[in-house]
C-alpha cells in the first residue's frame, strides 16, 4: 500500500492568483497522476507527472495552466495558474508502484475555492 | 478509452447483499475490468480487478460474464460504511500506462 498527504487539504484563492499543491508518499512509486474533481462530478485525469521530465497531460489540459513537477519518486506538486471560479474543484494525486496488482492510491485531495 | 455504463444509483438494507451491474460491451481481449469506490470526502479506493475470472477478495467479489461485455461487484453483506460511489473502469495495462478514466458512477445508498 501507499500513504499519501497532499498539501494544503484546502484554500480559498482569489482570481487570477495561483496556488501550488504538493503531494507527498511514504514510498517510492513509478507513476504519479494529477485528477480534477469538479462539484458534483466524477475524477478527470488532468495528466500525468513524470520523475525528471516534462509531465503528460490530457486532452484539455495544457502545462501553462497546470505546470506540474515530479522532482523525485516520492513527490509532486501541481500548480493551478491564473485561477478562475471555474476552477473551483478537487484536485487529488494518485500513485501506482510498478510491480503491485495494478492497485492505484490516492490522496485525500485538495479542495480549491476561487472568488 | 473503453466505455462502461452504470445505473446512476442503487439502494440497499444494511447486511444485504448487493450487486452493482456494469455493462462494457466494447471491452478489448486485453481490458481489465476494476473497481473503485468513493466513499464521501475521500479519495477513490481500490476495490477489486479481473479480466476473465470470478474474483474475491476481503471486500468484495467481481463476477465476470462469459463474454466479458458486462460484470457485477458484489458486497455480500453491505454496511453503512459500503456508502459511497463506485465506478467501474476499463483498463489496458499496455496503452494506458496506468491512467484510469472515470465514468460517472453509481451512488450506492444503505439503509439501517
Amino acid at each position: 500500500s501507499a500513504v499519501i498527504s497532499q498539501k494544503p487539504s484546502r484554500d480559498i484563492c482569489q482570481r487570477g492568483t495561483s496556488l501550488t499543491i504538493q503531494c507527498q508518499v511514504d514510498s517510492q512509486v513509478t507513476m504519479m497522476f494529477w485528477y480534477r474533481q469538479q462539484p458534483g462530478q466524477s475524477l478527470t485525469l488532468i495528466a500525468t507527472a513524470n520523475q525528471g521530465s516534462e509531465a503528460t497531460y490530457e486532452s484539455g489540459f495544457v502545462i501553462d495552466k497546470f505546470p506540474i513537477s515530479r522532482p523525485n519518486l516520492t513527490f509532486s506538486t501541481l500548480t493551478v495558474s491564473n485561477m478562475s471560479p471555474e476552477d473551483s474543484s478537487i484536485y487529488l494525486c494518485s500513485v501506482e508502484h510498478r510491480l503491485s496488482s495494478d492497485t492505484q492510491y490516492f490522496g485525500p485531495g485538495t479542495r480549491l475555492t476561487v472568488l | 478509452d473503453a466505455k462502461t455504463t452504470q445505473p446512476n444509483s442503487m439502494e440497499s438494507n444494511e447486511e444485504e447483499p448487493v450487486h452493482l451491474p456494469c455493462n462494457h460491451s466494447t471491452i478489448s481481449g486485453t481490458d481489465y475490468i476494476h473497481w473503485y469506490r468513493q466513499l464521501p470526502s475521500q479519495g477513490p479506493e481500490y476495490v477489486i480487478h479481473g479480466l476473465t475470472s470470478n474474483v474475491n477478495n476481503r471486500m468484495a467479489s467481481l463476477a465476470i460474464a462469459e463474454d466479458r461485455k458486462s460484470s457485477t461487484l458484489i458486497l455480500h453483506r453491505a454496511t453503512l460504511r459500503d456508502a459511497a460511489v463506485y465506478y467501474c473502469i476499463l483498463r489496458d495495462r499496455g496503452s494506458t500506462l496506468g491512467r484510469l478514466y472515470f465514468g460517472r458512477g453509481t451512488q450506492l445508498t444503505v439503509w439501517p
